[in-house]
């Protein structure tokens, strides 16, 4: 089955504590992105990737990290996470970026 | 600035009723068009999508959007709400920033069903 893995589902963990968020296609797609989503803000850009190695910022980039050595596989990396991190977070894959494939969701929360 | 609008907040319909949820979409170019739907607790899923061609694109689920360039809309309708439809239902436009095609959602229309 087609499809975009995101682990954990749920996390709640503490100020500074570093953690990473992975997110997997099995579609083989070039483009992949991740997206918070918060309440009256909507949906908005974190990070995006055009292919291995190449990765660039969106429009929330503040605090993340993220890394592409391979096709398959984006990991959203917090080194220091804040309580503002505290969002729902998405991974989405794409071939050409137009018709985006959503993972299930990452449900941050951060004290 | 590119932005997409969604202009109602929430909805009600009672089941069995015909349903029409309204998006408005601000881009210079010709637009790649959008919607998703989100369930409780789920991620999204892509509803249906325009691109070019036929201005009335059918999607999954028995919902169909037209798109209207000379009124920057693309709405979602859907002739009879079932219960299973109650969600949050967003449209995006898929715009191009160099190399970057990403998506500008509107802020969503969350539907609730009547029974």
């Amino acid at each position: 089955e087609a499809q975009v893995t995101q682990n954990p589902r749920y996390l709640i963990t503490v100020t500074g504590k570093k953690l990473t968020v992975t997110c997997s296609q099995n579609m083989n797609h070039e483009y992949m992105s991740w997206y918070r989503q918060d309440p009256g803000l909507g949906l908005r850009q974190i990070y995006y990737s055009m292919n291995v190695e190449v990765t660039d910022k969106g429009d929330v980039p503040e605090g993340y990290k993220v890394s592409r050595k391979e096709k398959r596989n984006f990991p959203l990396i917090l080194e220091s996470p804040s309580p503002n991190q505290t969002s729902l977070y998405f991974c989405a894959s794409s071939t050409t970026g137009n018709e985006q494939f959503f993972g299930p969701g990452t449900r941050l929360t951060v004290l | 600035a590119q932005s997409v609008t969604q202009p109602d907040i929430h909805i009600t319909v009672s089941e069995g009723a015909s349903l029409e949820l309204r998006c408005n979409y601000s881009y210079g170019a010709t637009p790649y068009l959008f919607w998703y739907v989100q369930s409780p607790g789920q991620g999204l899923q892509l509803l249906l999508k325009y691109f070019s061609g036929d201005t009335l694109v059918q999607g999954i689920k028995g919902f169909e959007a037209e798109f209207k360039r000379s009124q920057s809309s693309f709405n979602l309708r859907k002739p009879s709400v079932h219960w299973s439809d109650a969600a949050e239902y967003f449209c995006a436009v898929g715009a191009r920033y160099g190399n970057n095609r990403k998506l500008i959602w509107g802020l969503g229309t969350s539907l609730a069903v009547n029974p």
